[in-house]
């Protein structure tokens, strides 16, 4: 098992220009996350997906679009970057299952520079 | 989901049992106390969870008090790869929630 794959591991972006941030896991989890990492801060939410089909915001959703593309794909998309949104982004999967703690399974996280 | 509080830094010696301590004073009922932690650059990593009782594993124990508002890591033999930011976290678990982190304890770990 690869476990959660992302990419690209790094991107330099311009102001305005837009891109599409990968994340696939390979132990058929039911639920995605993507967060974002500020320098010397905790990870903060920015959108979720439950199961196939659904995606919620989280606490910083704002400048980001995302996509379920199937139960292992779930993309962040970034439609006109800013460099606010200089960040390093990890995606995380876990199987979600009712009435147990389900652990998160991180990817190795993708940084990104907005110039 | 409540907050929690955690010294921002702690110094251990190589082979000495580390002692994180962490306080969720505003914990309810049917919330976890789990901790993960992330090694310099990586992506969290789970360490272990717990609801009452005290937890081990092979990374770890969790020590929770009896009235729940706090918890300590225990790393019985530290090495110097346990050297990572330690994040303690409480949440309703299960379910899809996200995870809520602090900035967590940046332990290092001393030869």
């Amino acid at each position: 098992n690869a476990g959660v794959t992302q990419t690209p591991k790094f991107q330099v972006l311009k102001t305005g220009q837009s891109m599409t941030l990968q994340c696939a896991q390979d132990m058929n989890h039911n639920s995605m996350y993507w967060y974002r990492q500020d320098p010397g801060m905790g990870l903060r939410l920015i959108y979720y997906s439950a199961s196939e089909g659904t995606t919620d915001k989280g606490e910083v959703p704002n400048g980001y679009n995302v996509s379920r593309l199937n139960k292992r794909e779930f993309s962040l998309r970034l439609e006109s970057a800013a460099p606010s949104q200089t960040s390093v982004y990890f995606c995380a999967s876990t199987i979600s299952l009712a009435g147990a703690y389900n652990e998160q399974f991180f990817g190795p996280g993708t940084r990104l520079t907005v110039l | 989901d409540a907050k929690t509080t955690q010294p921002p830094s702690m110094d251990c010696a190589e082979g000495r049992a580390a002692n994180l301590p962490c306080n969720h004073s505003t914990i309810s009922g049917n919330e976890y106390v789990y901790w993960y932690r992330q090694i310099h650059s990586q992506g969290p990593q789970y360490i272990i969870h717990g609801l009452k009782n005290n937890e081990t594993n092979e990374m770890a124990s969790l020590i929770i008090t009896e009235d729940r508002k706090s918890s300590t890591l225990i790393l019985p033999h530290a090495t110097l790869r346990d050297t990572a930011v330690y994040y303690c976290i409480v949440g309703s678990g299960g379910g899809a929630d996200g995870l809520t982190f602090g900035k967590g304890t940046h332990l290092i770990i001393q030869p």
